[in-house]
């Protein structure tokens, strides 16, 4: 256990399905990341919010759509996806400070789209 | 924009010495990060460099030189454990941390 709790741990879903995946930390960080991991692939920086304010927004199709209600919770919700946006799922937190410089992910969500 | 240039994979044998170099390109470069993942878990933390030198962590070390965009993870003592992939990222402005594509290392016996 990291402290940053995702669920669901695994999720299958249609490419008409509307599915949400959410992610919680207790730590009192105050800023999110969703990172994307594929295989051979660098994980990729989808979005970022710091003190529930999203600060990037980086190039992700509109078919995710992040939502930060608060400073302990996340969501990524999807609709319509693609195959190919079959991956990992991750979710990290750090405290927004001068000299924050370590990123606590979660176990991620494994995402399978058919 | 970034990139980062990790090596894919590396090998070495239990009690040996490994680094693991990353080169980088990007701009609003705060500092260097290295992470652990192991098969089925989630990154963790391992080091961080903001300024040039080496930082120590027990049998982990980490360096960095800002003037080359280079930086490396250095593994001694290697034990079984030790086999995961490990990335490094850079860190840009509003705490925006970019991560290369990792390089599996596999350590025998």
């Amino acid at each position: 256990e990291t402290g940053v709790t995702q669920t669901p741990r695994h999720l299958v879903m249609g490419m008409t399905n509307k599915k949400s995946l959410k992610c919680e930390q207790h730590l009192g960080h105050n800023a999110m990341y969703w990172y994307k991991q594929s295989a051979k692939k660098p994980l990729e920086l989808m979005f970022v919010y710091s003190l529930e304010e999203r600060v990037e927004n980086n190039s992700v199709p509109s078919r995710f759509s992040p939502e930060c209600p608060n400073s302990s919770h996340l969501f990524l919700h999807l609709h319509t996806l693609q195959p190919e946006d079959s991956a990992l799922y991750l979710c990290a937190s750090s405290h927004e400070r001068s000299g924050a410089n370590v990123l606590t992910f979660g176990a991620g969500s494994r995402l399978t789209v058919l | 924009g970034q990139s980062l240039e990790q090596p894919s994979e590396v090998t070495a044998v239990e009690g040996a010495i490994v680094q693991i170099n990353c080169t980088y390109q990007t701009s609003g470069f705060y500092g260097l990060s290295w992470y652990q993942q192991h098969d089925g878990g989630a990154p963790t933390f391992l080091s961080y460099n903001a300024l040039d030198g080496l930082e120590e962590t027990g049998r982990f070390s980490s360096f960095l030189s800002r003037s080359d965009s280079y930086g490396y993870l250095l593994l001694q003592e290697l034990q079984m454990k030790d086999s995961a992939s490990y990335f490094c990222a850079v860190k840009r402005n509003f705490n925006k941390f970019y991560f290369g594509s990792g390089t599996k290392l596999n350590v025998k016996p």
